[in-house]
């Protein structure tokens, strides 16, 4: 089975820019979530999918990020314009339906996101 | 306002030792607590989990100790091996809240010497 993919694996761009991250979850995860990671901080949440309805956005940080999970399947996390604080690793995770008897959540490697 | 602390960011142990990974939390509605590790530029991976009806679970070299009253839990690995190295994140939840987001220490960096 293949686990959490997310593209790219970094990116690297000018304050201004704007980045779109993606996470393909597990098939069949009807729950997706965003976090992220700056250096040496914790892993912070962000926001949290289920299916297509954004269930929690409360860790959003603003208005310039925008997520999406069109369909259900795959999500997107769009900065526009990003800043230098937005640097940082962001991690998707899924897990399955809340009926079935786990609380794991599957991570993703990661999109390394670089601000200059 | 962190609600979960890993005070010790870094620990070194010998090979065949016991590591001992503290994690602190502040909210008293969290009932399921989890360990992740992390190796560089990797997702992190579930380690092991504990609920809050439980003190303890083991998983062969992983136990995960729960103290309630203190709001504090532990990962033991024994014997620690020199794989075991990676950054090791705790994380709880309050499984009720149908949000279910994960809150996270900031990591401990775990290295374990041959």
């Amino acid at each position: 089975e293949a686990g959490v993919t997310q593209f790219p694996s970094h990116s690297v761009i000018e304050k201004g820019q704007t980045v779109t991250l993606r996470c393909d979850p597990i098939s069949g995860h009807d729950n997706l979530y965003w976090y992220r990671r700056v250096m040496g901080k914790e892993i912070k949440f962000l926001l949290h999918f289920v299916k297509e309805s954004k269930q929690d956005e409360s860790g959003m940080p603003n208005n310039r990020f925008l997520a999406e999970r069109t369909g259900g399947t795959y999500s997107t996390l769009k900065v526009q314009p990003a800043e230098l604080e937005d640097s940082g690793v962001y991690f998707c995770a899924s897990s399955p339906n809340r009926d079935e008897k786990t609380n794991e959540q599957f991570f993703g490697p990661g999109t390394r996101l670089t601000v200059l | 306002d962190q609600q979960v602390k890993q005070n010790s960011p870094s620990l070194s142990v010998q090979e065949g030792r016991i590591s001992i990974l503290n994690c602190d939390y502040t909210n008293s509605m969290f009932d399921y607590f989890l360990w992740y590790k992390k190796y560089p530029a990797e997702g992190p991976t579930f380690l092991i989990s504990i609920s809050s009806i439980k003190d303890k679970n083991e998983d062969g070299r992983f136990t995960v100790f729960l103290n309630k009253s203190a709001k504090h839990l532990s990962l033991h690995i024994v014997p620690s091996q020199p794989g075991d190295s990676a950054v090791y994140f705790c994380a709880a939840s309050d499984w009720l809240d149908t949000g279910n987001q994960f809150y996270f220490g900031t990591g401990t960096s775990l290295t374990v010497i041959p």
